[in-house]
């Protein structure tokens, strides 16, 4: 499986962006950019996923560099129920739809 | 979104007890289910891979007659731990899945395995 590499650990204050990076230069042209987050003591959350082009939902922000070697999670105005583990995964389309889950980044929220 | 639920959520038992986990995919049929263990303050890991009406997948080291594992339809897959023990004792979590790689997979909210 193509690995990712994030920070281990972030921390941010309440109400403001917060950037998470994950850097995967091993990236193929059919993987797919995943990002789950896991609460204490709670099964991982479905964040956001992208292939090639920037992506927006009601949760956060995908912003997938043009050459697919990086990419970045944005939360565009934490909150403290956003403090979490979160986790880049690659996942191929058309092969292993298995989920490697690596130490993600753990991300606090400082009232 | 989708819902995935588990059951039950924490199992406190004696050495030597088996153990059924249940995971249900309440409004969507899944193609694929997964099986994860988690243990404190690391990530998780995959178990196995569960497909509707076909032997699991497991990963290398994960003992396929300790945990049993039974897809029998689209919507329910179980996990049993078989004569467990105290180094069994741990987080599992399930997820369900349907089409390719590009679709995300949805989590349960985990069952808390204590073995005494």
């Amino acid at each position: 499986d193509a690995k990712t590499t994030q920070p281990n650990s972030m921390e941010s204050n309440e109400e403001e962006p917060v950037h998470l990076p994950c850097n995967h230069s091993t990236i193929s042209g059919t993987d797919y950019i995943h990002w789950y987050r896991q609460l204490p003591s709670q099964g991982p959350e479905y964040v956001i996923h992208g292939l090639t082009s920037n992506v927006n939902n009601r949760m956060a922000s995908l912003a997938i560099a043009e050459d697919r070697k990086s990419s970045t999670l944005i939360l565009h105005r934490a909150t403290l129920r956003d403090a979490a583990v979160y986790y880049c995964i690659l996942r191929d389309n058309f092969g292993n739809e298995k989920l490697t889950f690596g130490t993600g980044t753990r991300l606090t929220i400082i009232p | 979104g989708a819902v995935v639920s588990q059951h039950p959520s924490r199992v406190i038992c004696k050495s030597g007890t088996s153990v059924k986990i249940e995971c249900r995919s309440l409004d969507f049929q899944a193609t694929t289910m997964f099986w994860y263990r988690q243990f404190p303050k690391q990530s998780l890991m995959l178990m196995a891979t569960s497909n509707e009406g076909s032997k699991a997948t497991y990963e290398q080291g994960v003992e396929k007659d300790k945990f049993l594992i039974n897809h029998a339809s689209l919507t329910l897959s179980t996990l049993t731990v078989t004569s467990a023990h105290p180094e069994d004792s741990s987080f599992y979590i399930c997820s369900a899945y349907r089409g390719t790689g590009g679709q995300p997979q949805h989590f349960g909210d985990g069952t808390r395995l204590s073995i005494l």
